[in-house]
């Protein structure tokens, strides 16, 4: 099973910053098949990234994904109030299909 | 628009069963894969099963292999999780998500969530 490890667990900024966000993989996720979400409180997930770089339908160009291998990234380059949540990274490229533990973003 | 409605949570003694619905709208929906993610209070997502567009493939987390039945129904737009042999871990918010694309396990819509307490 592929561990995912996102850091850090909690990051505190003010709107207008730049967010970077790290999930590492314990193993190689093959094909770069990483995925993030992001989860508001009280709300379902919501689908954000995929493929590693893909933004998903209707999300904003300030969110954006890299990496591959072991090391990726989620970076939102100028936050806005409603960005601020808990986001996780999901690898499936091999099975079982598995989460990292989130990284809450939280208004400094 | 995409819609997922999840239905059938509660609470329920270990040891018992329960039968969550998810009804599908807005797309084709044997087109696409669907799955269950759940989510323990405070916690993070973990992944319990996942069905083919046509139902042929399903697929379960060893953590209720056994004990869960994913299936659907392409007639009536509704896929099904039954549990049983219910665990205090199993508690939790249950999602029911479209796959992107069948074949791919990202989820690019999600249901509101029902919670199963045991």
């Amino acid at each position: 099973e592929i561990v995912l490890t996102q850091s850090p667990g909690t990051l505190s900024l003010s709107p207008g910053e730049r967010a970077t966000l790290s999930c590492r993989a314990s193993q190689s996720v093959s094909s770069s098949y990483l995925a993030w979400y992001q989860q508001r409180p009280g709300q379902a997930p919501r689908f954000l990234i995929y493929g590693a770089t893909s933004r998903a339908t209707g999300v904003p160009d300030r969110f954006s994904g890299s990496g591959s291998g072991t090391d990726f990234t989620l970076t939102i380059s100028r936050l806005e109030p409603e960005d601020f949540a808990v986001y996780y990274c999901q690898q499936y490229g091999s099975s079982p299909i598995t989460f990292g533990q989130g990284t809450r973003l939280e208004i400094k | 628009e995409v819609q997922l409605l999840e239905s059938g949570g509660g609470l329920v003694q270990p040891g018992g069963s329960l039968k969550l619905s998810c009804v599908a709208s807005g797309f084709t929906f044997t087109t696409y894969a669907m799955t269950w993610v759940r989510q323990a209070p405070g916690k993070g997502l973990e992944w319990v099963s996942a069905i083919s567009g046509n139902g042929g493939h399903i697929y379960y987390a060893d953590s209720v292999k056994g004990r869960f039945t994913f299936s659907r129904d392409n007639s009536k737009n509704t896929v099904y999780l039954q549990m049983n042999s219910l665990r205090a871990e199993d508690t939790a918010v249950y999602y029911c998500a479209k796959n992107l694309r069948d074949g791919e396990a990202t989820y690019d819509y999600w249901g509101q969530g029902t919670l199963v307490t045991v």
